[in-house]
């Protein structure tokens, strides 16, 4: 079974419109990671969770510590948007991830 | 904002040949990481260094490979004969003290 898994797989989305992108594990964990990998390859970390909620412009991730559940919300979506978002599990401080499968997500014009 | 600096970006190498791929950390970093992502596939550990030593390593992280610190600040992943297989993106991963995860841009494999 996988440790991360996340939903949905492909995503396509209309620009403008709300996204949400899940992602649920199944092991104790330290933080949670939201990252981003666009088309190129490099990824780029967009949030580092531990509890709650954290904003960062358009973008959202909260989580559910008790639920091991995390989702990234994008408002107001638009094409630049487009990428691979990935969830990643961190058990332990300074440990290895464990990354989730990825959510593609297409944003149209 | 500091960056992990990986050259090359991509590497074109014959099969059986080895290569070494190179990773900057941020420099007030502690923690290492090589990870690899087979084209399609999620992303895997490889293998995690702390002290100048392997702190942990994965079932891939086999005696085909190696990695090392060798002046302090750089952090190289050696793969000494490549196999087809070994193709893919390496990401190079560094933590410091109450820093989250950063990510390198990564350097693409092609073993031909």
């Amino acid at each position: 079974k996988n440790e991360v898994e996340q939903s949905p797989q492909n995503l396509t989305a209309q620009e403008g419109e709300f996204i949400t992108i899940n992602c649920s594990y199944s092991v104790g964990i330290s933080a949670l990671h939201w990252l981003q990998q666009h088309p190129g390859g490099g990824i780029v970390s967009l949030f580092m969770l531990s509890s709650g909620k954290k904003k960062h412009g358009r973008l959202i991730a909260t989580i559910n510590i008790q639920e091991k559940h995390s989702s990234l919300h994008i408002t107001a979506s638009h094409p630049r948007d487009s990428a691979v978002y990935i969830c990643a599990a961190q058990k332990t401080s300074y440990d290895k991830v464990i990354f989730g499968p990825g959510t593609s997500l297409s944003v149209i014009p | 904002e500091p960056e992990v600096t990986q050259t090359p970006s991509h590497q074109v190498t014959q099969m059986g040949q080895e290569v070494i791929l190179r990773c900057v950390p941020i420099s007030n970093h502690l923690y290492f990481y090589w990870y690899r992502q087979i084209l399609g596939q999620k992303v895997e550990f490889l293998v995690s260094f702390y002290n100048n030593e392997i702190s942990e390593k994965s079932e891939i992280f086999d005696d085909q490979f190696s990695v090392e610190r060798p002046d302090g600040s750089n952090f190289t992943l050696k793969i000494r004969s490549t196999k087809l297989e070994d193709s893919a993106m390496y990401f190079c991963a560094s933590i410091g003290t109450g820093t989250g995860y950063t990510f390198g841009s990564g350097t693409r494999l092609t073993v031909v």
